[in-house]
């Protein structure tokens, strides 16, 4: 299975936008998925098939996808939203990203 | 409301066996396939594999094939996972979830209700 690459870590200031990025080999051929992972929380899916919100994950949170680059993008970013996050893409089998560790300060 | 429920914490000896269980409820079990996803202390999310509720069908990672064991009992809407041969880089939570998959412009394959999960230790 292919890898997918995100940054360890990614600051933001409260209010501003996040770009939390993943990448892999012909990305752009496959749907991405991002999940949010609060401490000691299990994962919540915030975005599906690249760029669609599921029910009760606020509008701040979209994605796009082109290339070999899925980008979460988080407007207006509030202090609930510090968490880890990770992509995941399928390619014959579930592959998860390393995760980004998002701090909001 | 759709929630998969896990057993309780374990603690074992490298060696041993440990099966996890996962119990659905809120829709039809068979509908969705279920996967085990595992996260070291501190570490990523990693995926072990998926089992069909319906047809029993299973696949796992290539690291885990041989001494990863999914299950089912479909008359209890619970799935199993058993993972033998334990040592201590076992250590980690495992995490049951539900899987929607599809095709659309591309197959679709993502998991969108998770268990809370299950701390398995692995110590002497």
């Amino acid at each position: 299975s292919d890898e997918l690459t995100q940054p360890p870590s990614v600051s933001v200031s409260p209010g501003q936008t996040a770009s939390i990025t993943c990448s892999g080999d012909k990305l752009g051929d496959k749907y991405v998925y991002w999940y949010q992972q609060k401490p000691g929380q299990s994962p919540v899916l915030v975005i599906y098939q690249d760029n669609k919100r599921p029910s009760g994950i606020p509008e701040r949170f979209s994605g796009s996808s082109s290339g070999n680059t899925a980008t979460l993008i988080i407007s207006g970013t509030q202090t609930m939203d510090e968490a880890d996050y990770f992509c995941q893409a399928w390619d014959n089998s579930v592959v998860f990203g390393g995760g980004t560790k998002l701090t909001v300060l | 409301q759709v929630q998969l429920v896990q057993s309780g914490a374990e603690v074992k000896k490298p060696g041993a066996s440990v099966k996890v269980s996962c119990k659905a409820s809120g829709y039809t079990f068979g509908k969705y396939e279920i996967n085990w996803v595992r996260q070291a202390p501190g570490q990523g999310l990693e995926w072990m594999g998926w089992m069909s509720p319906n047809s029993g069908n299973t696949d796992s990672a290539q690291k885990f094939q041989g001494r990863v064991t999914f299950t089912r009992d479909t008359s209890i809407n619970t799935a199993y996972m058993e993972l033998s041969s334990l040592r201590s880089e076992d250590t980690a939570i495992y995490y049951c979830a539900r899987a929607v998959s599809g095709f659309l412009e591309h197959y679709s394959y993502y998991m969108d209700v998770w268990g809370k999960g299950t701390t398995v230790t692995v110590s002497s």
